[in-house]
């Protein structure tokens, strides 16, 4: 599985779109990108997953570059209950289906 | 849809020790998945069970096993427990083998060994 690479913190203010970027360059062409979040004494929450096409879910959005090598997850209007830790992930899934967790971003929503 | 849910929520126990975790998946989820949470850390696979079978491992020793029942909820163990077995545990299940259809997360067992 790819690794990725993602900023270690970010600010964004209430009502907002919060842009949460991810680099994965070395993603091969049959591996997703996946984000998960956790909120503080939470396991981690499914958000929204893709191969090469911009996806929208009532969550969010993933938008992938064209090359597959960065991606960016679009809160629209960001809330306090959205603080929390956001990991991206690149993954082939496969049988054993395997989740590679980095230490993700940790998003700060101020009011 | 009741979720997954861990118990207990919280263990302490002490080093040398065995202890299980137990996780109910999520209903129509047949496949589960147990993760090692470290405080700071993002979790890391531990190992997951397909129709009671274990099909995937991470880098854990063998004093980690698992069940999963016909009923599909699960069981980790821990044998021999060690000071920097300390950590969130947490069970996720999905309702098939692929990832398309993203896991759901229990909120975890938080273990201290001392």
């Amino acid at each position: 599985d790819a690794k990725t690479t993602q900023p270690p913190s970010m600010d964004c203010a209430e009502g907002r779109a919060a842009n949460l970027p991810c680099n994965h360059s070395t993603i091969s062409g049959n591996e997703y990108v996946y984000w998960y979040r956790q909120i503080h004494s939470q396991g981690p929450q499914y958000i929204i997953h893709g191969l090469k096409n911009n996806e929208t879910n009532e969550m969010a959005s993933l938008i992938i570059t064209e090359d597959r090598k960065s991606s960016t997850l679009i809160l629209p209007h960001a809330t306090l209950r959205d603080t929390a830790v956001y990991y991206c992930i690149a993954s082939s899934g496969g049988a054993t289906n395997k989740l590679i967790f980095g230490t993700g971003t940790l998003l700060a929503v101020q009011p | 849809e009741t979720g997954v849910t861990q118990s207990p929520t919280h263990l302490i126990k002490t080093r040398g020790q065995q202890v299980t975790l137990r996780c109910s998946s999520q209903s129509g989820h047949n496949t589960v998945s147990w993760y090692q949470q470290a405080l700071g850390q993002g979790p890391q696979f531990i190992f997951q069970y397909y129709r009671e079978e274990e099909n995937g491992r991470g880098n854990f020793p063998p004093r980690f096993s698992g069940l999963q029942f016909p009923n599909y909820s699960s069981e980790l163990n821990v044998n021999a427990l060690e000071l920097d077995d300390s950590a969130l545990y947490l069970c996720a299940s999905t309702p098939g083998q692929g990832l398309d259809y993203g896991y759901t997360f229990g909120s975890g067992t938080r273990l201290t060994v001392v």
